[in-house]
């Protein structure tokens, strides 16, 4: 059973550029779930996907965007990069199928915005 | 809103000694409740849960027990090792929202040898 992956590991951007983070989720797995978290704080939700639909969001703009391929990989988008958005990005897999709620994570994407 | 409460740290142990890190949650109904364990440079593991209340989950020698009467969940080991420096994340799920999970804001664990 492979677990959660998540790419790139690393990625320096500047304000104003976008960028797209890829996560696979856990084989057997159906939703994906994104949080941010900032240096030193707990991760934040960000959105989830279950079925290539978003079904929940948090308090993030609508410059954060995400898609769910039908494999049930997923991508995070976010436009416009501000400092702020510097944070290591989480993706989290789980199924609803056997409303499963146990959410496990990947190892995260480190983003810095100069 | 729903939120989660957890001892501030760092907390520093010597190996071997007791651990207790406090937890509390605020949220309508009864969340599943949840401890994460982030080790340096990685991404998030799930450590134990527990569904509802009187439940206690336990894992590595960890246990925390669901206690509805005090919305608490505290995460307890009776003898640290090194190995379990880390920084650990009190979490609940609500129980209407199966979508996101509520993190505290962690508590940094360094055991000293």
């Amino acid at each position: 059973e492979t677990g959660v992956t998540q790419s790139p590991t690393h990625l320096i951007k500047t304000r104003g550029q976008q960028v797209t983070l890829r996560c696979s989720s856990q084989s057997g797995h159906n939703t994906v779930s994104w949080y941010q978290q900032a240096l030193g704080q707990g991760p934040q939700f960000i959105f989830q996907y279950y079925r290539e639909e978003e079904n929940g969001r948090g308090n993030f703009p609508p410059r954060f965007s995400g898609l769910q391929f039908p494999n049930y990989s997923s991508e995070l988008n976010v436009n416009a990069l501000e400092l702020d958005d510097s944070a290591l990005y989480l993706c989290a897999s789980s199924s609803k199928i056997h409303n499963q709620e146990t959410q496990y994570f990947g190892p995260g994407t480190r983003l810095l915005v100069l | 809103g729903d939120s989660v409460t957890q001892m501030e740290g760092p907390v520093t142990l010597s190996e071997e000694a007791f651990l207790t890190i406090n937890c509390t949650y605020t949220a309508t109904g009864y969340p599943s409740l949840f401890w994460y364990v982030q080790y340096p440079g990685e991404g998030l593991q799930l450590l134990l849960k527990a569904t509802k209340a009187d439940d206690k989950g336990s894992n590595k020698g960890f246990e925390a027990t669901y206690r509805k009467e005090t919305t608490s969940f505290h995460l307890e080991k009776g003898s640290v090792q090194v190995s379990d420096s880390a920084v650990y994340f009190c979490a609940l799920i609500p129980r209407d929202s199966a979508s996101k999970i509520i993190f505290g804001s962690g508590t940094r664990l360094s055991i000293r040898p």
